[in-house]
């Protein structure tokens, strides 16, 4: 099955700073989603981008399918943006495979 | 809209109890998914449900059972539950080929 990994597995920031998280998949993908789960542990998903690149407020991302991966830009971050991103993929269409995810916290 | 719904909110059992997870969604979704997530990890895939009559395998269906009751509601029981069940319990909802929407989660504690 689909390997799923991300990077950088923790990341600290100054509230203000830009990040790019990384997503890398091994095999060729239909659907790709990035989520963030804050610290109350809620999942609010982000983007459905499995090629292309979509932008929603200071969150961008960009899935090179052709590549296998994908990124995920925080431009200006905020203390609210701290919790886990997560990338999950499927080469089918139901079953979703999840990184680790990448740890952000962001310092006031 | 309530989006996608769980109960209970938080279980302790004892090794060998059953018991029952219960979600719903009121947005119209045909497909529905389990996934369990441990400490420091992403979530796995348990059972899904494509649409209403079908349910499926995912990566960890071992020691559980889900039924999709109608288009709203799709349960996971677990009949004998033991301490490596131990874990975080989300469902989640989409439209087929869409962004999946998660509910608060259950977190259970198997003694």
């Amino acid at each position: 099955g689909i390997q799923v990994e991300q990077s950088p597995p923790d990341l600290i920031l100054q509230e203000g700073a830009n990040s790019t998280l990384r997503c890398n998949f091994s095999d060729s993908v239909n659907n790709l989603q990035w989520f963030h789960q804050n610290p109350w542990g809620q999942l609010i998903n982000l983007f459905y981008i499995p090629s292309g690149t979509k932008q929603n407020g200071r969150l961008s991302a960009t899935t090179v399918a052709t590549e296998r991966y994908s990124l995920l830009y925080i431009s200006s971050s905020q203390t609210t943006d701290s919790g886990v991103y997560f990338c999950a993929c499927t080469s089918g269409t139901y079953k979703y495979i999840f990184g680790t995810g990448t740890r952000l916290k962001v310092l006031a | 809209n309530a989006g996608v719904t769980q109960t209970p909110k938080f279980q302790v059992l004892k090794t060998g109890q059953s018991m029952t997870l219960q979600c719903a969604q009121d947005m119209n979704h045909n497909s529905m998914y389990w996934y369990r997530q441990d400490p420091g990890m992403g979530l796995r895939l348990i059972y899904y449900s494509a649409s209403e009559g079908t349910t499926d395998k995912g990566e960890v269906p071992n020691g559980y059972n889900v039924s999709r009751l109608n288009k709203r509601e799709f349960s996971l029981r677990l009949e004998s539950a033991a301490p490596s069940q131990t874990s975080v319990y989300f469902c989640a909802s989409s439209v087929v080929q869409g962004t999946q929407y998660f509910g608060p989660g259950t977190r259970l504690l198997v003694l």
